[in-house]
């Protein structure tokens, strides 16, 4: 299969450890994006890459959360000193600008953070 | 800024029933529409989309058509089954000077389907 993957599926944390997921996204698509989703709300943009350059961040996106994209291929999150509110899905979806581009995002299954 | 917005669920139907789940939005230019649906368990899948105003975006039965003067794209079938049974998501993505090409969400529609 060669969909969007990411790992860990679930992450059962307890407060104030800092955690890393990772998104490994269609292998030729060049824009990656980071969403979080609570419980019976839809996705929340966090942030998105172009290639290795992170190009936005949403002001979701506190401090203790950074994302990387080096090489332009897989990214991780890390979320730093957790807190019990991050408890969500994480979401990555990747997606091809410039020829080919339908405007579809294509997302993975997601990460499962548990704070306790 | 950009915002979606669809009617709260849960959504329960008979089998055979129609479906509909409605979505607004508020956006500047022309945005680019979508439905999403999440299956239990699974990631969130693209279900159809328009592009521009009046298309009409179709696939597994399901249709919503891009209307401007409402601002609406509401999620149309004709007779649902039990396997329809997930959460609907409306986004729309920002027109062309909106260089991200992020989706914005609704909150989500969950639609219960009984045999």
């Amino acid at each position: 299969d060669t969909g969007v993957s990411q790992n860990p599926r679930h992450k059962i944390t307890k407060r104030g450890q800092n955690v890393t997921f990772r998104c490994d996204p269609i292998s030729e698509h060049n824009r990656l994006y980071w969403y979080r989703q609570t419980l019976g709300q839809g996705p929340e943009f966090l942030t998105y890459f172009q290639n290795e350059a992170q190009l936005e961040k949403s002001r979701l996106l506190s401090d203790r959360f950074s994302a990387e994209r080096p090489k332009g291929s897989f990214s991780t999150l890390e979320i730093q000193r957790t807190e019990q509110g991050d408890s969500a899905m994480y979401l990555c979806a990747s997606s091809l600008i410039g020829q080919g581009d339908t405007g579809e995002l294509f997302f993975g299954e997601g990460s499962r953070l548990t704070v306790l | 800024g950009n915002s979606v917005t669809q009617m709260e669920g849960p959504v329960t139907l008979s089998e055979e029933a129609f479906l509909t789940i409605n979505c607004t939005y508020t956006a500047t230019g022309y945005p680019s529409l979508f439905w999403y649906v999440q299956y239990p368990g699974e990631g969130l899948q693209l279900l159809l989309k328009a592009t521009k105003a009046d298309d009409k975006g179709s696939n597994k039965g399901f249709e919503a058509t891009y209307r401007k003067e409402t601002t609406s794209f509401h999620l149309e079938k004709g007779s649902v089954q039990v396997s329809d049974s997930a959460v609907y998501f409306c986004a729309l993505r920002g027109a062309v000077m909106d260089s991200s090409y992020k989706l914005i969400f609704g909150s989500g529609t969950r639609l219960l389907v009984r045999p």
